[in-house]
């Protein structure tokens, strides 16, 4: 029930193309969390969302609640973008969140 | 900008040990949580705590864990007899509150269990 599904668990990417990370969930999410983790092991949020769109610089992340799907993506790839990007939701009125594998993102100059 | 720390940034430990983990939040977040992460895994949540008690906790979070906010800033977890498979990178975080404000993390601490 609480499975948190990314694809693709690898993504190689030449510099400059659009990226397009995506996660699946179960039902009942009450908010979605896009983080970034770099090489080094630090975690950084990059976006909390329960509904429609949000942008920040390069990246915009969307979600379909009635699809149960949301998406990252990134403009203009960079090399500086090559992380492990994951997706992690909360259900109803929970404090857990539920953490996917990660997406392994590597942009070639 | 403030920032969630956690000391040490690396514990080797012996099997059988008791090792504490320590984090300091952003001052004005009221939301505090643990992680873990074992190597090549995804991270998993172990506790939330909210109001100087556990709100919530997982499945890993058994009786060999514990967490506590002894003095208003740090934030700590214990594990009182660490096993090999506890060996990970242990990550906290905070938030200030709310079903959709965003979590902040630090930057780990790597224990090794030997």
């Amino acid at each position: 029930k609480n499975e948190v599904e990314q694809s693709p668990q690898n993504l190689t990417a030449q510099e400059g193309e659009f990226i397009t990370i995506n996660c699946s969930y179960s039902v009942g999410i009450s908010a979605l969390h896009w983080l970034q983790q770099h090489p080094g092991g630090g975690i950084v949020s990059l976006f909390m969302l329960s509904s429609g769109k949000k942008k920040h610089g390069r990246l915009i992340a969307t979600i379909n609640i009635q699809e149960k799907h949301s998406s990252l993506h990134i403009t203009a790839s960079h090399p500086r973008d090559s992380a492990v990007y994951i997706c992690a939701v909360r259900y109803g009125n929970g404090n857990q969140f539920y953490f996917g594998t990660g997406t392994s993102l590597t942009v070639i100059p | 900008e403030p920032e969630v720390t956690q000391t040490p940034s690396h514990q080797v430990t012996q099997m059988g040990q008791e090792v504490i983990l320590r984090c300091v939040p952003i001052s004005n977040h009221l939301y505090f949580y643990w992680y873990r992460q074992i190597l090549g895994q995804k991270v998993e949540f172990l506790v939330s705590f909210y109001n100087n008690e556990i709100s919530e906790k997982s499945e890993i979070f058994d009786d060999q864990f514990s967490v506590e906010r002894p003095d208003g800033s740090n934030f700590t977890l214990k594990i009182r007899s660490t096993k090999l498979e506890d060996s990970a990178m242990y990550f906290c975080a905070s938030m200030t509150g709310g079903a959709h404000y965003e979590q902040y993390f630090g930057p780990g601490t790597r224990l090794t269990v030997t």
